[in-house]
């Protein structure tokens, strides 16, 4: 199985809601990625799990929290968004044996804010 | 500058025809990656280099450590080959789980 989970595929938000983005593998990875994809623009690095540790998190807004409840799953939970942020969001994860590892992407969650 | 670019941005060629993109880098780096994203975005890695070249197929991708150049060439191409093709980076960072720097893709489109 090298398949990368995320629910839901589209989601339609207010700017006043709470929700959340869920990732899931069981290829047994131990690094987790959150990118961030713009329409007609290549994804952006937004946050890394290693060891369900937050290792690294490019600056961004608060608004978007990570978790990464245990090794198989990576949420992303969203709070007062703005329309700005609507975008395909895409978890992708990895083995961190070795220095670098392929990294295997979900099919993305596409997120409208209105 | 970004630290990847990618040439050409837009490319449209006939059925048969052997395509070559090519991928620039102004970084250090641990490794490379060719990737391909179909409309409605799912990604697929292709290729991940460090040196030399793969094989995939009609799949080549070869890189130059010493000009920081990499290229993805197509054989035979085929209407089904038609996506964005995506050059990206992985800048070690010593903990083995280091997120993708992108180049801005290469939109290709085959005709029949």
């Amino acid at each position: 199985d090298t398949e990368v989970t995320q629910t839901p595929k589209h989601l339609v938000m207010g700017m006043t809601n709470k929700k959340s983005l869920k990732c899931e593998q069981h290829m047994g990875h131990r690094a987790m990625y959150w990118y961030k994809q713009k329409a007609k623009k290549p994804p952006e690095l937004m946050f890394v799990y290693s060891y369900e540790k937050l290792s690294i998190n490019e600056s961004v807004p608060s608004r978007f929290s990570p978790e990464c409840p245990n090794s198989s799953l990576l949420n992303l939970h969203l709070h007062a968004l703005q329309p700005e942020d609507s975008a395909l969001y895409l978890c992708a994860s990895s083995s961190p044996r070795g220095i670098v590892t392929i990294q295997y992407f979900g099919a993305g969650t596409r997120l409208s804010v209105l | 500058k970004n630290e990847v670019e990618q040439s050409p941005q837009n490319l449209t060629a006939q059925e048969g025809e052997f395509i070559t993109i090519n991928c620039s880098y102004s970084v250090g780096i641990s490794a490379l990656h060719w990737l391909q994203q179909h409309p409605g975005g799912g990604i697929v890695s292709l290729f991940m280099l460090s040196s030399g070249k793969k094989k995939h197929g009609r799949l080549i991708a070869t890189i130059n450590i010493q000009e920081k150049h990499s290229s993805l060439h197509i054989t035979a191409s085929h209407p089904r080959d038609s996506a964005v093709y995506i050059c990206a980076v992985s800048k070690y960072s010593g903990g083995g789980a280091d997120g993708l720097t992108f180049g801005k893709g290469t939109h290709l489109i085959i005709q029949p």
